[in-house]
């Protein structure tokens, strides 16, 4: 059964901690993805990875950065965590193909954060 | 510009009827994926069906089927004998080649409700 996993379900901070939420997948994929998911929005990519140490900004970025140090592990660091961060997080996978490979993405079951 | 637009933020719908989700995109991109998830209340993201840019034939996966209008870039998600636990979010992605594959771009979402 193919599976994503996230840390937390739920987490609350205060504002200004650094706050790690961590994302790990058993199927092998290159691609990961961190999103934010906000009502009337839906999900906003963060960052994603198409490998190992290697990153690209998504669509808002800003206040954010990610680690991907091993294949199956992407972590998702609020430097100094701000209200306006408070919000669904979801950690996705997937695998890497052509453009024409049915590619879904796997999602993990999120993280609601809230800072304080 | 809004890549992805579902312009029905909330329907009800009649338990056993069929339901209509629409969903328009913007591409210049002649090869992409489209993708329709279901998020239930307990917030993880369920696939549920895909259509390729280049696929002859709308896509069907059971009581989900895709009415894929290419000319006017819509692909509308239509659910046939709405059951109680149909009642969730459905958000509508689209997939454009990049460098890497695969970045996802989500709709705002539409929350559906079966009324019994």
């Amino acid at each position: 059964d193919v599976k994503v996993t996230q840390s937390s379900r739920y987490l609350v901070k205060r504002t200004g901690e650094k706050v790690f939420l961590e994302c790990v997948q058993d199927m092998d994929h290159e691609n990961m993805f961190w999103y934010r998911q906000d009502p009337g929005l839906g999900l906003r990519l963060i960052y994603f990875s198409y490998d190992v140490k290697m990153k690209e900004k998504g669509d808002i970025p800003e206040g954010y950065s990610v680690s991907r140090e091993k294949k199956e592990r992407f972590s998702l660091i609020l430097e100094s965590a701000s209200t306006n961060q408070t919000s669904m997080y979801l950690c996705a996978s997937s695998v890497r193909g052509g453009y024409e490979v049915y590619n879904e993405q796997f999602f993990g079951p999120g993280t609601r954060l809230t800072v304080l | 510009a809004q890549k992805i637009t579902q312009t029905q933020p909330g329907m009800f719908v009649q338990e056993k009827e069929a339901v209509t989700l629409d969903c328009t995109y913007d591409t210049s991109d002649p090869s992409y994926g489209l993708f329709w998830y279901k998020q239930p209340s307990s917030g993880e993201m369920i696939f549920l069906i895909y259509q390729g840019s280049y696929d002859q034939q709308n896509a069907t996966e059971g009581r989900y089927s895709l009415n894929f209008q290419k000319a006017r870039k819509s692909a509308n998600l239509v659910i046939s004998a709405s059951q109680l636990g149909d009642s969730a979010m459905y958000f509508c992605a689209m997939r454009e080649s990049d460098n890497y594959g695969q970045n996802f771009v989500f709709g705002p979402g539409t929350r559906l409700s079966v009324l019994p």
